[in-house]
């Protein structure tokens, strides 16, 4: 099977930078995408790293080592929209490819 | 239009009843999933079709049956259900299933009584 492990909440300031860490044990191994979905709402696509490095999407990067299984989100110049649930996922392929979801951090942001 | 639209936002139903829920995509996306979302846990996988046919079916209770009329309608048909059914319902779609990136409806919130 597979698990993915994540610090279930972090607390940062406005302006500020904060790293979601995540860590996986999976076979079958793809890649690893983040999701942001704030409360009563849809899970949004962040960004997905396939290769091992860093991915650069505006204010959110995203980190892979794929030898270390494990992975990051950073969130640059935090506003306060950013209080979320940030959710890894990894691509795996147990037969069949499907994408399974981390146990979600919850990021509070504040004045 | 870059948008999973799912019908109903809400729905409240007996143990007894039978109801459905609808999702549909026009992104001309092969694949469509299912995920069910307890509060505050990660959306779990339930079924998976790709170019229409089922291809991953999550051990999920025979009360939930999906159906996949054409390559844009997901249906989720619910019989029988059981009150800790009651969740949010995600609909989601991706070009192919060999990809990180899904989008997702706003869900179905289901309350079985």
């Amino acid at each position: 099977g597979q698990s993915l492990e994540q610090p279930s909440e972090v607390t940062a300031v406005e302006g500020a930078i904060v790293q979601i860490n995540c860590t996986y044990q999976t076979s079958g191994f793809y890649g690893l995408s983040w999701y942001q979905q704030h409360d009563g709402g849809a899970p949004t696509f962040l960004s997905y790293n396939g290769l091992d490095g860093l991915e650069e999407t505006g204010r959110f990067s995203s980190f892979l080592s794929r030898s270390d299984s494990y992975g990051y989100l950073l969130l640059q110049e935090l506003q306060m929209k950013d209080s979320a649930s940030y959710f890894c996922a990894v691509r795996a392929n147990t037969g069949f490819q499907k994408l399974v979801f981390g146990t979600g951090t919850r990021l509070l942001v504040s004045p | 239009d870059t948008e999973v639209t799912q019908t109903p936002k809400h729905l409240v139903m007996g143990m007894t009843n039978k109801k459905s829920l609808k999702c549909e995509q026009h992104m001309g996306h092969r694949a469509m999933y299912w995920y069910k979302q307890k509060a505050k846990k990660p959306p779990e996988l339930m079924f998976v079709y790709s170019y229409e046919k089922l291809s991953i079916n999550e051990s999920v209770p025979s009360r939930f049956s999906p159906e996949c009329p054409n390559s844009s309608l997901l249906n989720l048909h619910l019989h029988a259900l059981q009150p800790e059914d009651s969740a949010l319902y995600l609909c989601a779609s991706s070009q192919e299933v060999y990809t990180g990136e899904l989008f997702f409806g706003e869900g179905s919130r289901l309350t079985v009584l």
